[in-house]
């Protein structure tokens, strides 16, 4: 089962723009992480945030993470029409498997 | 290449034959994980193994599917008696010990399921 829910489901944008995507989940975690997929392809990892940050900065990417809130979000400033996917956040949770536990993601479309 | 590649990338089979999909890990990364994705939703958690031990199934693994990871290198994924059902992209990840690390995705196997 899903661990979370993100929001928006779909969000299309102008080059340039600024993308926001929401994340919430529902039990403890060590860290939150967030993913890209492109059509039809794998994921790639984008940043992990650990349970104990509040933030974090990646190139163009900013995450959030609220833990009192259970809920994260991933901004990504200037977007690119390269920047067209699909973005996954994934708990892993207290647990000793490591296991991901994703939502079920937001599709991005930037237009140029 | 050293990430991880899963093989074949595409399998259309027909109800109730049985597939077998190959994962290569990352050589120095003891936990792999399988996934399933299905059109429009994020992927969800199969099984685990530690080295060559299968250390957790989800409920999702019906009794039709089995997974391996002998020697603790390679991972296969076996779906017996096939259904519509099964038709998904199935993703394998590895990751090395410890907390705080991200996992490596493979590109997944898309099963079609006829």
């Amino acid at each position: 089962s899903q661990q979370g829910e993100e929001d928006p489901q779909a969000l299309s944008i102008q080059e340039g723009e600024n993308a926001t995507m929401n994340c919430s989940y529902k039990t403890s975690i060590n860290n939150l992480q967030w993913y890209r997929q492109n059509s039809g392809r794998g994921l790639v990892h984008l940043i992990l945030i650990r349970s104990n940050e509040r933030e974090k900065h990646s190139g163009r990417l900013r995450v959030t993470l609220d833990t009192s809130k259970k809920s994260s979000s991933l901004l990504i400033t200037a977007s690119r029409a390269a920047d067209t996917a699909s973005y996954f956040c994934a708990t892993d949770s207290s647990s000793n498997t490591g296991k991901l536990i994703f939502g079920q993601g937001t599709t991005l479309q930037v237009k140029p | 290449d050293t990430g991880v590649s899963q093989d074949p990338r595409h399998k259309i089979t027909k109800r109730g034959q049985n597939v077998t999909f190959r994962c290569d890990p990352i050589s120095e990364h003891n936990r792999l994980y399988w996934y399933r994705q299905t059109l429009g939703q994020g992927p969800e958690f199969l099984t685990y193994f530690q080295n060559e031990a299968q250390l957790e199934k989800s409920r999702l693994l019906s009794d039709r599917f089995s997974a391996e990871r002998p020697k603790g290198s390679f991972s296969t994924l076996e779906i017996q008696r096939t259904e519509q059902g099964d038709s998904a992209m199935y993703l394998c990840a590895s990751r090395p010990l410890g907390s705080n690390t991200e996992a490596f995705f493979g590109q997944g196997t898309r099963l079609t399921v006829v």
